[in-house]
């Protein structure tokens, strides 16, 4: 079983649209978690952090379950700029990211 | 502010042959991580530096890897004798301190043929 694991979509969608990415995590002791998006052969980037009280930016609300051990990310409003590779990461201990596979998102015109 | 960079940002090599990466973090980023993806795998992570010490190198494959930073600025990854299953992407990143978020750059896309 991985570590942490993800829907490998791809998830198409029309713009305007509300998605949503869910994400579990095996180690309890995790202690940090984040979702970066990876363009297709970029490098992957920051979207935002995950806090178990939630958090938003903008468009995209993130949600922690720690009893439960998922993270989700929820996108709302689709842009066709959206579209790309949603990584998520818990860390072992305080530092090593382990990374899920990475879910696609193609939002459609 | 200048992210972090990678050099070279694509290496094509034989098997058999030695390969060096660079990779320069973020200024004042005192932690420094290796990571690496192969085809069709998620990215995992190979070691990580605090300053010039090598902190965790637990995901190091085996001992044809080499990571350096000395000076505790830029590191090197050194593969030395490289074989098939090294190929892929190697990716570096930085952050200031421990638990914070960690900056990517862009990767070096290695293949070995």
């Amino acid at each position: 079983r991985k570590e942490v694991e993800q829907d490998p979509g791809p998830f198409n969608v029309p713009e305007g649209a509300t998605v949503a990415f869910n994400c579990t995590y095996s180690n309890s002791a995790s202690q940090s978690f984040f979702w970066y998006r990876q363009d297709c052969r970029k490098e992957p980037k920051l979207l935002m952090s995950v806090y178990s009280s939630g958090n938003e930016d903008g468009r995209f609300t993130a949600q922690l379950n720690r009893a439960s051990q998922y993270i989700s990310l929820l996108i709302r409003d689709s842009k066709l700029s959206d579209s790309a590779t949603y990584l998520c990461v818990a860390t072992s201990g305080t530092y090593k990211y382990i990374f899920g596979t990475g879910t696609r998102l193609k939002v459609l015109a | 502010e200048a992210g972090v960079t990678q050099f070279p940002s694509h290496s094509v090599i034989e098997k058999g042959q030695t390969v060096t990466l660079r990779c320069d973090p973020i200024s004042g980023h005192d932690n420094l991580y290796w990571y690496r993806r192969v085809m069709g795998k998620e990215i995992k992570f190979l070691l990580h530096f605090v300053k010039e010490s090598k902190q965790d190198e637990s995901g190091m494959p085996n001992n044809r890897f080499l990571a350096e930073r000395t000076g505790g600025t830029y590191s090197t990854l050194k593969v030395q004798p490289a074989e098939l299953e090294d190929s892929g992407v190697y990716f570096c990143a930085s952050s200031p301190r421990l638990a914070n978020e960690q900056f990517f750059g862009p990767g070096t896309r290695l293949t070995v043929l």
